[in-house]
């Protein structure tokens, strides 16, 4: 069972550009969660995903951000007209279910914006 | 609201002798805490979780944490270092009063980067 897979690894990106992060979830997995890494900080929940449906979109930024997860696909993460600001690591992560206790998050390595 | 401090940006230990890694955090509720690890180029590993059950909890590799309410504290330690063990290694708060279980009510630390010294 291959982990939460992330492409590409590195992106880089003109300012202005758009910039498209792909997350294939663990087989089996409904749950989809975005977060962001900003140099030198923590990471931030940006918006939780479940087939077809946005659960919990409220660490997006306003605009030029969205979200999606298709019911056939990986989810993606779309970053219209970046700036150098949405320079970080975006990391994905699935779960199978929401159970309070058993419930394990699995992170996948992230993908590396760098807006040129 | 919820947050957590990691204390040490980096700690720098030898092969072989005691880790200590230092997460205070501060919850409204009644917390869950976790540890993640991430080695260079690899994906973040769930290294242990408190749920308030037992306040010592013991994870993979050799690495325990024990949560402390009094000092709102949940430091991570490792009785013997190992070269392996270089990473990064973030403290992350969510609290029971969040929807519950799976990772969109997660609070991460700065992190600390772990290194160890031959």
């Amino acid at each position: 069972n291959a982990g939460v897979m992330q492409n590409p690894r590195h992106l880089v990106r003109r300012r202005g550009q758009e910039a498209r992060l792909r997350c294939s979830p663990m087989k089996g997995h409904s749950h989809v969660y975005w977060y962001r890494q900003l140099p030198e900080e923590g990471l931030k929940f940006m918006v939780y995903l479940q087939k077809e449906n946005i659960i919990d979109e409220s660490g997006m930024p306003k605009e030029r951000f969205s979200a999606e997860f298709p019911k056939e696909g990986p989810s993606i993460l779309r970053i219209q007209q970046v700036v150098r600001g949405d320079s970080a690591a975006y990391f994905c992560a699935s779960s199978p279910a929401r159970d309070r206790v058993n419930t394990e998050a699995f992170f996948g390595q992230g993908t590396r914006l760098t807006v040129v | 609201a919820q947050s957590v401090t990691q204390l040490d940006s980096h700690v720098s230990v030898s092969e072989g002798t005691p880790v200590l890694l230092r997460c205070n955090y501060s919850s409204s509720y009644s917390p869950s805490l976790f540890w993640y690890v991430q080695h260079p180029n690899k994906g973040l590993q769930l290294l242990l979780k408190y749920t308030s059950a037992a306040t010592l909890v013991k994870g993979i590799n050799g690495f325990e944490a024990e949560f402390k309410k009094s000092e709102t504290s949940f430091h991570l330690t490792k009785p013997s270092a190992h070269m392996s063990d270089a990473a990064e290694y973030f403290c992350v708060v969510t609290s029971e009063a969040y929807s519950g279980g799976g990772a969109d009510g997660l609070t991460f630390g700065k992190g600390t980067h772990l290194i160890i010294q031959p």
